[in-house]
């Protein structure tokens, strides 16, 4: 099974509807990260998270929330969501101390 | 301010040629820095690394990559390419502290040709 999953893997929604991509990890890491990538781009980091009592804003969090509800879930929210976070989504994951992210399989999301 | 450029945008190799993708740098302190791949509707996979020592480092699938300080580069290097390398190359540089900002390249995209 995988480390780092993300459901859904895609998802086509309307403009103005709520939004939830869904992240767990089984490799016991306390710190989680959302990323949007775009075409032509590299990621850019939305929220992250040291604990589940900590949560961060990254460079791109407008239109975007986070929840972590256990240490193995990290969740992004979409609270209307518009056109332009058309996009590829990832999770990813570090252990304290660790030098290295691990990134789940991504979420395709398209807003018509 | 930290940055990456991977110039090449796509590169066409040969199957069974060499590679060599650029990767530069701007980082203001000792740089902790990656290569990942995202094969066709994967997630990124970790290809190697480098924070110290020897600036010439090995990683999967017979990759490597040479850390250049002086030219703040961090190219990476396949002595022979197979058709399943085709995918995207991303580069990236960061920290080892607190949460670890990872700043990425734009990527480049390999194609293999026959």
């Amino acid at each position: 099974d995988a480390d780092v999953t993300q459901t859904p893997r895609n998802r086509i929604t309307k403009t103005g509807k709520r939004i939830m991509l869904e992240c767990s990890q089984t490799k016991g890491h306390d710190r989680m990260y959302w990323y949007r990538q775009d075409p032509g781009l590299g990621l850019q980091l939305i929220y992250y998270s040291f604990d589940v009592k900590d949560i961060n804003k990254g460079e791109i969090s407008d239109g975007y929330s986070v929840s972590r509800q256990a240490q193995a879930k990290f969740s992004l929210s979409l609270e209307s969501a518009i056109p332009n976070q058309t996009a590829l989504y990832f999770c990813a994951t570090r252990g304290q101390g660790a030098d290295t992210q691990y990134f789940g399989p991504g979420t395709r999301l398209t807003v018509l | 301010a930290q940055s990456v450029t991977q110039p090449d945008i796509h590169i066409t190799v040969s199957e069974g040629a060499s590679l060599e993708l650029r990767c530069n740098y701007s980082y203001g302190a000792t740089p902790y820095l990656f290569w990942y791949v995202q094969s066709p509707g994967q997630g990124l996979q970790l290809l190697l690394k480098y924070f110290s020592g020897d600036t010439l480092v090995q990683g999967i699938k017979g990759f490597e990559a040479e850390f250049k300080r002086s030219q703040s580069s961090f190219n990476l290097r396949k002595p022979s390419v197979h058709w399943s390398d085709a995918a995207e190359y991303f580069c990236a540089v960061g920290g080892n502290t607190g949460f670890q900002k990872l700043v990425f390249g734009t990527g480049t995209r390999l194609l293999v040709s026959p």
